[in-house]
């Protein structure tokens, strides 16, 4: 079984809609969850980290974490053109290593 | 966040040869870590690079095809031996860091450095 699994895509979304990513993951002990940006070519930027149960908002994006059903979401709102990327949510352990769903990517049409 | 380079950035390279990886940052941090995304696919930890210590490889990777060198705080070089086609994969460098907005420890990410072995 997979670590960390996400809803693999891709995902298509109009401009200025909510795109909603999902991922969940199989170590109940994980604490810290993180969702990364890659845009094609380029290399994964943090975008959010989310570590209690809840959500977590920064600007158009919300993390929601839901740690009794393994569950970690990324709403986009009010997509953007700039938004297409690949998004990759990541679990840390506690010896600091990053596991990483296979990502999903993420066209917002104009 | 810590400010993080890689030297090459992309290079080509015949079979049976090997490439040295360097990953530079720009302060001080006990832990890199070095994954391969190879193409279309996400990011596979390789090994945990720390200081005055061997390197800790992943299940699928060993020293002989992947030696790593660690030699200070700021620094780490990753080869590729003897390299064959599917060894064609982007090489990433990253570092421990704490999360800007709050106490969490994370990574990030150097720019990579893409190698196409033909």
């Amino acid at each position: 079984q997979k670590e960390v699994e996400q809803n693999s895509g891709p995902l298509s979304v109009p401009e200025g809609a909510i795109a909603s990513l999902n991922c969940t993951y199989s170590d109940r002990v994980s604490q810290s969850f993180f969702w990364y940006r890659q845009y094609s070519g380029k290399s994964p930027e943090l975008i959010m980290s989310i570590y209690s149960n809840g959500d977590k908002e920064d600007g158009r994006f919300t993390a929601q974490l839901n740690k009794a059903s393994q569950y970690v979401s990324l709403l986009i709102r009010d997509s953007q053109p700039s938004d297409s990327a690949t998004y990759l949510c990541a679990v840390i352990s506690n010896d600091y290593k990053l596991s990483f769903g296979a990502g999903t990517t993420v066209t917002v049409r104009a | 966040s810590a400010v993080i380079s890689q030297k090459p950035s992309r290079d080509i390279c015949q079979r049976g040869t090997s490439l040295t990886i360097q990953c530079q940052v720009d302060s001080q941090v006990t832990m890199m870590f070095w994954y391969r995304q190879q193409p279309g696919q996400s990011l596979t930890l390789i090994a945990t690079a720390n200081q005055g210590s061997e390197a800790t490889y992943e299940s699928g990777f060993v020293i002989d095809k992947f030696p790593i060198s660690r030699p200070n705080l700021t620094f780490s070089t990753l080869t590729v031996s003897n390299m064959s086609p599917e060894d064609s994969s982007i090489y990433l460098c990253s570092v421990e860091g704490v999360e800007t907005s709050g106490s969490i420890e994370t990574q990030y990410f150097g720019p990579g450095t893409r190698l196409l072995v033909l």
